[in-house]
């Protein structure tokens, strides 16, 4: 059973256009929701991260939109570039002072001139 | 700083072998986790350590052993190989305690192939 679950699967946007990727959790014992970027080849890198208590956090071309009661957050990136391209990962904390990430399945966008 | 290092790159081995792949990390990380991926799955934690001496079981950590011997080392075992086991697997590293540090620094993987 997946803990947090993404959509969607994959994404085809044109340049300048805004990707929206999508999260949802049920356990309420998660205390920081990150958003991984991931290249071909590549590890994942942290790109945004959101606490529960803030509604939304705003970092250059991209946004998390965070919903404490509907238990969903999601990832928007505005005016998206070829360059974005990539394998987009949300994940949730759990509370108790570790730093143990669970991982959504991903979601693989593709930004297209 | 080299950051998370892992090693091999590429991996290929028969049913019933067994390997080490390693991890290593020169930041004085508290927290390391072994990750596999697999296609439609996302990334499914193995296991993780919170420092020298401990370690604790993830999502899906049947088939694989760790041990943690030092800070900077979290190599992980398999001890009998299946194809079931053939994925890219991420080490990770982090500060142990949230609020200080919240970042997770991954390797550039090990594409493991089990035949």
């Amino acid at each position: 059973q997946q803990q947090v679950k993404q959509s969607p699967q994959s994404l085809i946007v044109q340049k300048g256009g805004i990707s929206i990727i999508n999260c949802a959790y049920e356990n309420t014992a998660f205390d920081y929701f990150p958003w991984y970027q991931q290249f071909p080849g590549k590890g994942p890198a942290l790109l945004i991260a959101i606490r529960p208590d803030v509604s939304e956090k705003k970092e250059g071309r991209f946004t998390i939109s965070f919903n404490k009661s509907a238990k969903q957050f999601s990832l928007h990136i505005m005016d998206s570039q070829p360059g974005d391209s990539a394998t987009y990962f949300c994940a949730a904390r759990f509370s108790g002072g570790y730093n143990k990430l669970i991982f959504g399945a991903g979601t693989r966008l593709a930004v297209h001139p | 700083n080299a950051g998370v290092t892992q090693t091999p790159k590429f991996q290929v081995l028969k049913t019933g072998q067994s390997m080490t792949l390693q991890c290593a990390q020169d930041m004085n990380h508290e927290y390391m986790s072994w990750y596999r991926q697999d296609p439609g799955m996302g990334l499914r934690l193995i296991h993780y350590s919170v420092g020298a001496g401990i370690t604790d079981q993830g999502e899906v950590p049947n088939g694989y052993n760790v041990s943690r011997s030092t800070t900077e080392d979290f190599p992980l075992r398999l001890l009998s190989a299946a194809p079931s086991q053939t994925s890219v697997y991420f080490c990770a590293s982090s500060y142990s305690r949230s609020g200080r540090a919240d970042t997770q620094y991954f390797g550039p993987g090990t594409r493991l192939t089990v035949l």
